[in-house]
């Protein structure tokens, strides 16, 4: 099974307007941490956004937050005010250590963004 | 600080050709990782290494080895090339746990034909 799923290929949004990218998960630990990551079109990973599942409030930084329900297992992104900058592949992670895991760092296939003027 | 570097950028290789891709980190982290990167199929964990001496494997080792015998260093080698093995490749680096993000390099376009 799958440990994180991005259901959403592509997303289109309109600049200035929030977007949510999908996020769900799948792990047996009670200790994890999620993230998530931008590509631009130039290649690079940059880390955005980090939630660790004991923590009670959504993650926020700058305009990402993340929307953590840990019960239905989902850690989706929103962007808030879309900039053009904001286009670009965006991955959700996550970080467990039983079954093996070992704190490996496991990604979804992404969801790739484009914001419209 | 540099962070994570990897070279080269760029490769071509002719199939059953071997090469190392090397990757260095300067934070003294001790948990490192190769991915590749294929389109549609996100990062898929290849090897990684705990600390020094210490290696295990990922989702998708078949074809590559690794060692591990310096904190600051991590490449990753090919056996013999495939057309199959034709891809991005990423190192990464965080501080062991759950809470730490992994900072990664630049990327190595590899191509074999």
């Amino acid at each position: 099974a799958q440990k994180i799923t991005q259901t959403q290929p592509g997303m289109f949004v309109q600049e200035k307007e929030a977007v949510t990218l999908d996020c769900t998960y799948d792990t047996s630990d009670q200790s994890y941490g999620l993230f998530w990551y931008k590509q631009p079109s130039s290649g690079e990973m940059i880390f955005l956004i980090y939630q660790g599942s004991y923590d009670e409030q959504n993650a926020t930084e700058g305009r990402y937050s993340l929307n953590f329900q840990k019960a239905r297992k989902s850690a989706n992104l929103v962007i808030s005010a879309s900039q053009l900058g904001d286009s670009a592949m965006y991955f959700c992670a996550m970080r467990d250590f039983s079954g093996g895991s070992n704190y490996k760092l496991t990604f979804g296939k992404g969801t790739l963004l484009t914001v419209n003027p | 600080n540099a962070g994570v570097t990897q070279t080269p950028k760029f490769q071509v290789l002719k199939t059953g050709q071997s090469m190392t891709l090397q990757c260095a980190q300067d934070m003294n982290h001790e948990y490192m990782s190769w991915y590749r990167q294929d389109p549609g199929m996100g990062l898929r964990l290849i090897h990684y290494s705990v600390g020094a001496g210490i290696t295990d494997q990922g989702e998708v080792p078949n074809g590559y080895n690794v060692s591990r015998s310096t904190t600051e260093d991590f490449p990753l080698r090919l056996l013999s090339a495939a057309p199959s093995q034709t891809s991005v490749y990423f190192c990464a680096s965080s501080k062991t746990g759950l809470a730490y993000e992994q900072y990664f390099g630049p990327g190595t376009r590899l191509t074999v034909t």
